[in-house]
């Protein structure tokens, strides 16, 4: 049983195309994320959204579009690829609350060329 | 701006040691510290976390140590195993009302025979 899956998990493209990660959780969760990991494994959140509402937006270039059909799905668009967006996608769902454990899907392999 | 400050980059322990990592934090109203064990190509994944009302927790071989007037806290594992080795990342929670999580930069072990 996957908790939280991604598709794809390696994504490579060149410089200037459009794509589209796409993240699902089974949890019942009512809170998704978007983290970027870079090749230092630095750790970092770019979106949350709670209940289909954007809650957290961190200082991501708007050629970032999250996108939240419904609270078990939470999709990343990137417009006009750069290389330096080459990373680890993470997406992850929490229930919220006081101990906040938050899952993490298995990674998506962005490398732009 | 890094909120959070992890130390060892790096560690290499022998099997059967203790691994000690560290993690320094600069804002008070952090309320939540959470420790994440990252093997490669996986996500995060919780393995302890610590709410600051308590000093220390323990659960099986990794202990959490807090101090809050140092602003400090660190991972313990004891009797360090092969399986052990992974990326570490400490973690404060920022909590008024996103919930949003503040990663540490990530500690490699690698546990020795």
């Amino acid at each position: 049983d996957t908790a939280v899956s991604q598709t794809p998990k390696y994504l490579v493209t060149q410089m200037g195309n459009d794509k589209s990660i796409k993240c699902e959780q089974n949890l019942g969760h009512d809170t998704m994320y978007w983290y970027k990991q870079d090749s230092k494994k630095f750790l970092k959140i770019m979106f949350s959204y709670n209940n289909k509402e954007l809650i957290i937006n961190e200082t991501v270039p708007n050629r970032f579009s999250p996108k939240s059909p419904d609270k078990a799905h939470l999709n990343l668009h990137i417009n006009s690829l750069e290389l330096g967006d080459s990373a680890v996608y993470f997406c992850a769902s929490s229930r919220g609350g006081a101990l906040n454990e938050q899952f993490f899907g298995p990674g998506t392999r962005l490398t732009v060329l | 701006q890094q909120q959070v400050k992890q130390s060892p980059q790096s560690l290499i322990v022998q099997k059967g040691g203790i691994s000690i990592i560290n993690c320094a934090y600069e804002n008070t109203a952090f309320d939540y510290f959470p420790w994440y064990q990252q093997f490669p190509g996986k996500g995060p994944a919780l393995l302890i976390a610590i709410r600051p009302d308590v000093s220390e927790k323990k659960e099986g071989r990794f202990t959490i140590s807090f101090n809050k007037s140092a602003k400090q806290f660190s991972l313990h594992i004891m009797d360090s195993q092969p399986g052990d080795s992974a990326t570490y990342f400490c973690a404060t929670r920022f909590y008024f009302g996103n919930e949003k999580l503040t990663f540490g930069t990530g500690t490699r072990l690698t546990i020795i025979p």
